[in-house]
């Protein structure tokens, strides 16, 4: 069964710090890994999607990577800014059904 | 709309009342997803909805819960005879299905308190 793991579940910097989320899976037959950012009362927005086939994805300043081998998949956050302070969310699986992380809480310090 | 919206934003009922919630997915999208997430933790799958296929409702917690969708449009989940574990967001996603890619949408999510 798959389970997915996030470490810290809470993490605050200051501004201008380059920063690493973490996300680990138990399973590595998964079809793609997508990370999420949710901001409260807002749901959740589709940050970057890493198919299994691919091993990283940049988008602006953020770059995610996946090494299905170990297991393991990572957010960078480079230069960061107080607007990126939101919960930050990993979610895998072999089909549509994504098994989700507990989140990373993020704070930017001003 | 241009993405997915849900109703009502917010619910508060009491023990053992029914509440039913409402999700409109973004057009065209064939695929829906209705997930809960209690404070604090990662989201739990319910159900999923694909065109005309039957549903996979392996994530429905009991049979108090369930979920309809018209066509490829609305859906809606109900809940009967809540219970303060059901207090919870209920979020709704869509998407398309290409290629093997879900990337899902989601919709602001309905946040329950059962009292």
């Amino acid at each position: 069964k798959q389970e997915v793991t996030q470490i810290p579940a809470a993490l605050s910097v200051p501004e201008g710090e380059n920063l690493v989320l973490n996300c680990s899976f138990t399973d590595s037959a998964i079809y793609n890994l997508q990370w999420f950012r949710q901001d409260p009362g807002k749901g959740l927005t589709s940050l970057l999607l890493i198919q299994s086939s691919q091993r990283e994805q940049t988008s602006g300043r953020l770059n995610a990577s996946l090494d299905k081998s170990s297991g393991r998949s990572t957010l960078y956050i480079a230069a960061s800014q107080p607007g990126d302070s939101a919960t930050y969310l990993c979610a895998t699986g072999s089909n549509y059904q994504l098994i989700w992380g507990a989140g990373t809480k993020l704070i930017i310090k001003p | 709309g241009a993405g997915v919206s849900q109703s009502p934003s917010n619910k508060v009922t009491e023990k053992g009342k029914d509440v039913e919630l409402r999700c409109d997915p973004i057009s065209g999208h064939t695929a829906l997803y209705w997930y809960r997430q209690r404070l604090g933790q990662g989201l739990e799958f319910l159900i999923y909805f694909q065109g005309n296929s039957a549903p996979d409702k392996s994530g429905l917690p009991s049979d108090r819960f369930s979920a309809e969708r018209t066509g490829e449009s609305v859906s809606t989940l109900t809940i009967q005879r809540t219970q303060q574990e059901d207090s919870a967001v209920y979020l709704c996603a869509s998407s398309l299905v290409t290629g093997g890619t879900y990337e899902q949408y989601f919709g602001p999510g309905t946040r329950l308190t059962v009292t």
